[in-house]
């Protein structure tokens, strides 16, 4: 099994571009989160979504956008991107509450 | 603001002793999680301990939970070389948001 599935695993963007990032997921799971993971900081959750159709904000949601038109798949999208934005980041996966989460492998984004 | 904070951010033991590492958090929980991450790697799941539950073990790895302190511990016994790695709390607060936050997490080198 694939389980948790990030595309691209590296990208290098100009300031002010705008880039989506794809997390699929092959376990059947309802839950998807979008995590950044910068030096010192830990994971802090950006967006997250609890079914097909549904997203939520997480704990650093400001400039980016999250899209589950399937529930397989969580979209995460940058309009305008920053240097800021600079960072690791992770999707994860899981299935009932009170179940462990499945991470990604990570996309390195780098703006410039 | 992150939900779960590790002691000591950063542990460093001889290849064969116990490393223990403390995370405490803020709000009432439904469940605690503790994750490994290799470098530039992503997480991988170590054992998940319900609010009513005061200890498990898995292995070598053994969790404790104290809900009147808001505070975990995770101990390693015997450690290896392959252990060398950072290790995080996560809580699913009990407030029913389905979000997963996670502490900055305790980076461990064992050394040989």
């Amino acid at each position: 099994n694939a389980g948790v599935t990030q595309t691209p695993k590296f990208r290098v963007l100009k300031t002010g571009q705008s880039m989506t990032l794809l997390c699929a997921q092959d376990m059947n799971h309802e839950y998807m989160y979008w995590y950044r993971q910068d030096p010192g900081m830990g994971l802090r959750l950006i967006h997250y979504s609890v079914g097909e159709g549904t997203t939520a904000k997480g704990e650093v949601p400001d400039g980016y956008n999250v899209s589950r038109l399937k529930k397989q798949n969580f979209l995460l999208g940058l309009e305008s991107a920053a240097p800021s934005q600079t960072s690791v980041y992770f999707c994860a996966s899981r299935g009932p509450s009170n179940t462990e989460a499945f991470f990604g492998q990570g996309t390195r984004l780098t703006v410039v | 603001s992150q939900q779960g904070e590790e002691d000591p951010q950063a542990l460093s033991i001889q290849e064969g002793e116990n490393a223990t590492m403390n995370c405490s958090y803020k709000t009432s929980i439904n469940n605690l999680q503790w994750y490994r991450q290799n470098s530039g790697r992503g997480l991988v799941h170590l054992i998940l301990i319900r609010s009513n539950e005061r200890e498990k073990h898995s292995g070598r790895l053994r969790v404790t939970l104290d809900t009147s302190k808001k505070s975990s511990s995770l101990l390693i016994t015997a450690s290896r070389a392959a252990d060398t790695a950072s290790y995080f709390c996560a809580t699913d607060a009990m407030n029913r948001d389905d979000k997963i936050i996670f502490g900055k997490g305790t980076r461990l080198h064992i050394l040989p």
